[in-house]
């Protein structure tokens, strides 16, 4: 079983709409979560931390954790063409970072 | 002002030589970090220096040497380069070691392509 795992996708979403991004961890005791974007050929960029079970808002982004579940998700309303990019759900372990796969997310017009 | 810088962007050689690449930070961050990035996109840790001591050494083979001279800089020299270490390479750097962390700052990364 993979450490942090995500749907590759391409998820794909129409302009406007909500788009969710789901992770799922092995480690059940992980204690901080990151989500970052990363647009092609470009480097990742932190968009979103969370530490604590339940909702974390910033403007178009609701991060969700949900630790007995060992599940974190991310909510992008309105998903503009500009959202898309591949997104990269991260958990801290000890000492490191560990990310997932990605989640390629197309937003259409 | 660039908070992680990364040089060079782009390295194209030949099997078998020996390259570097190097990364500077100044977010005033105590720990840094290499990453590959392979070409499904998963980032992989490789190392990891906090305050120029190496904190992290994953199974990376042991032609790639990183080297900390202090805490802003970390850069990784590769040796005999080999077709499949073929990626694109990014220093990161966090505020935090250990703890409830926060997340890292990316450099814009190096592609590096073994012909």
């Amino acid at each position: 079983q993979k450490e942090v795992e995500q749907n590759s996708g391409p998820l794909s979403v129409p302009e406007g709409a909500i788009a969710s991004l789901n992770c799922t961890y092995s480690d059940r005791g992980s204690q901080s979560f990151f989500w970052y974007r990363q647009y092609s050929g470009k480097s990742p960029e932190l968009i979103m931390s969370i530490y604590s079970n339940g909702d974390k808002e910033d403007g178009r982004f609701t991060a969700q954790l949900n630790k007995a579940s060992q599940y974190v998700s991310l909510l992008i309303r309105d998903s503009q063409p500009s959202d898309s990019a591949t997104y990269l759900c991260a958990v801290k372990g000890a000492d490191k970072l560990i990310f997932g796969t990605g989640t390629r997310l197309q937003v259409f017009p | 002002d660039t908070a992680v810088s990364q040089t060079p962007k782009y390295l194209v050689t030949q099997m078998g030589n020996d390259k570097s690449i190097k990364c500077e930070q100044n977010l005033g961050h105590d720990t840094m970090y290499w990453y590959k990035q392979d070409s499904k996109k998963f980032l992989k840790i490789m190392f990891s220096y906090n305050n120029k001591e190496l904190i992290i050494n994953e199974t990376v083979p042991n032609r790639f040497s990183p080297k900390s001279p202090d805490k802003a800089h970390l850069n990784l020299h590769i040796n005999s380069l080999e077709l499949g270490d073929s990626a694109v390479y990014f220093c990161a750097s966090s505020q935090v070691f250990g703890g409830q962390g926060f997340g890292y700052t990316f450099g814009s990364g190096t592609r590096l392509t073994v012909v």
